[in-house]
């Protein structure tokens, strides 16, 4: 079984609504992200955290909201969506010593917004 | 905020070839990662280098802390080469890392 899953793998949704990614790890991170990557570009931080109680804002936060519902579940809200959200989006985790500071990513969810 | 510049964007090279690829930071950080993307758009985590060299199999890199530069080689290049590499560095003052735009690397058979 794949260590970081993410739901759904793909999901095309209207303007104005609100959808949840979600993220499941069994690598016993207690560091996980979320990132989005626009066609030709490199990944861009939305929200981070680093434990269960610990949540950041990232680069690009605005229009998102995130839960960490458990150290192994971190689960990114468009409360509203617009086309401009269309991307697709990664979670990752890392861990917090030694080589586990390594980033290990879930297959992404590619999101359309018409 | 700290700068990530990748080079070349774009190599196109025969199957066999060898490949370097650079990434150059503005400012000290706590540590450089290279990624691979493959046309399936999965991310891989080949190296994890704050400074010195590491190998592994065909693929190596060199981290050039003081002189804010990293290279990644690539030896006897293979098709299932292609794909976008990535550099990211992480910031010592918040932790995130901050990506280049990547070079696109496409291996012709």
């Amino acid at each position: 079984d794949a260590d970081v899953t993410q739901t759904p793998r793909n999901r095309i949704t209207k303007t104005g609504k609100r959808i949840m990614l979600e993220c499941s790890q069994t690598k016993g991170h207690d560091r996980m992200y979320w990132y989005r990557q626009d066609p030709g570009l490199g990944l861009r931080l939305i929200y981070y955290s680093f434990d269960v109680k610990d949540i950041n804002k990232g680069e690009i936060s605005d229009g998102y909201s995130v839960s960490r519902q458990a150290q192994a579940k971190f689960s990114l809200s468009l409360e509203s969506a617009i086309p401009n959200q269309t991307a697709l989006y990664f979670c990752a985790t890392s861990g917090t010593s030694g080589r586990t500071y390594e980033q290990y990513f879930g297959p992404g969810t590619r999101l359309t917004v018409t | 905020g700290i700068q990530v510049e990748q080079s070349p964007p774009d190599l196109i090279l025969q199957e066999g070839a060898n490949s370097t690829l650079r990434c150059n930071f503005s400012d000290s950080v706590n540590n450089l990662q290279w990624f691979h993307q493959n046309p399936w758009g999965q991310l891989i985590n080949l190296f994890y280098i704050p400074s010195g060299t590491k190998q592994n199999g065909r693929l190596s890199a060199t981290t050039v802390a003081t002189e804010r530069y990293s290279l990644l080689y690539i030896s006897s290049s293979q098709t299932t080469d292609s794909g976008v590499y990535f550099c990211a560095v992480e910031s010592k003052s918040n932790y995130q890392l901050i990506w280049g735009a990547g070079t696109k690397l496409i291996i012709k058979p």
